[in-house]
């Protein structure tokens, strides 16, 4: 059964303090994999688009990576700004698009 | 360009009462989705379209219905609502099966409570 899988549920930073986000992915066929934002209250917005083991992508103080089971995204010295929900989703359809969403890591950055 | 726009934003349904979500993009998009978030759940998808009068269900698609008559249009029908289906709703759109990796591109969601 394809399954994705966040960790922690829950992150609380002091301003500054760098950390990484893990997801961790069983699929039969990876397609590729996805990094949203969510603030409260909005829609997913999209960060990354990840393919193959290796790959990597950068945004501000933001940095996303892939292996062949798990992905992470590293935070460098986060700002309040970057308090949100980070969502990882992995596309198991090729022609259908269809995402396997984790549940998600809460982020919380203190000032 | 508004991108996915969903209405309404919120709604309280009373058990048993029907209602349909609309959703609609000016991207072009062929493709659209329906997600349900819970809280502290990742997004379930619900139905998807790849294209006008092409629909097929997703991961959790009983007691709902969508049809797709147009491009721009992708709305989901409750029949008789349960308070099972108390949940944020997002729909999504991206491009078609030529641009595969493409990301899809999220509305800001209908807050539904059925009481």
């Amino acid at each position: 059964e394809d399954q994705v899988t966040q960790s922690p549920e829950a992150l609380r930073l002091q301003e500054g303090e760098s950390s990484s986000l893990n997801c961790s992915y069983t699929v039969s066929g990876l397609r590729g994999l996805f990094w949203y934002r969510q603030d409260p209250g909005k829609g997913p917005e999209f960060l990354f688009t990840l393919y193959s083991a290796g790959e990597e992508k950068e945004k501000e103080r933001l940095k996303a990576t892939l292996t062949k089971k798990e992905s992470f995204l590293h935070i460098t010295a986060p700002k309040p700004e970057d308090s949100a929900t980070y969502l990882c989703a992995v596309q198991v359809g090729l022609f259908s698009g269809k995402l396997i969403f984790g549940q998600g890591t809460t982020l919380q950055v203190k000032p | 360009n508004a991108g996915v726009t969903q209405t309404p934003k919120f709604r309280i349904l009373k058990i048993g009462q029907s209602m349909t979500l609309q959703c609609t993009q000016d991207m072009n998009h062929n493709y659209m989705y329906w997600y349900r978030q819970d809280p502290g759940m990742g997004l379930k998808l619900i139905y998807y379209s790849v294209g006008a009068g092409i629909t097929d269900k997703g991961e959790v698609p009983n007691g709902y219905n969508v049809s797709r008559s147009t491009t721009e249009d992708f709305p989901l029908r409750l029949e008789l609502a349960a308070p099972s289906q108390t949940s944020v709703y997002f729909c999504a759109s991206r491009p078609g099966a030529g641009a595969s990796n493409q990301p899809q591109h999220f509305g800001d969601g209908t807050r539904l409570s059925i009481l």
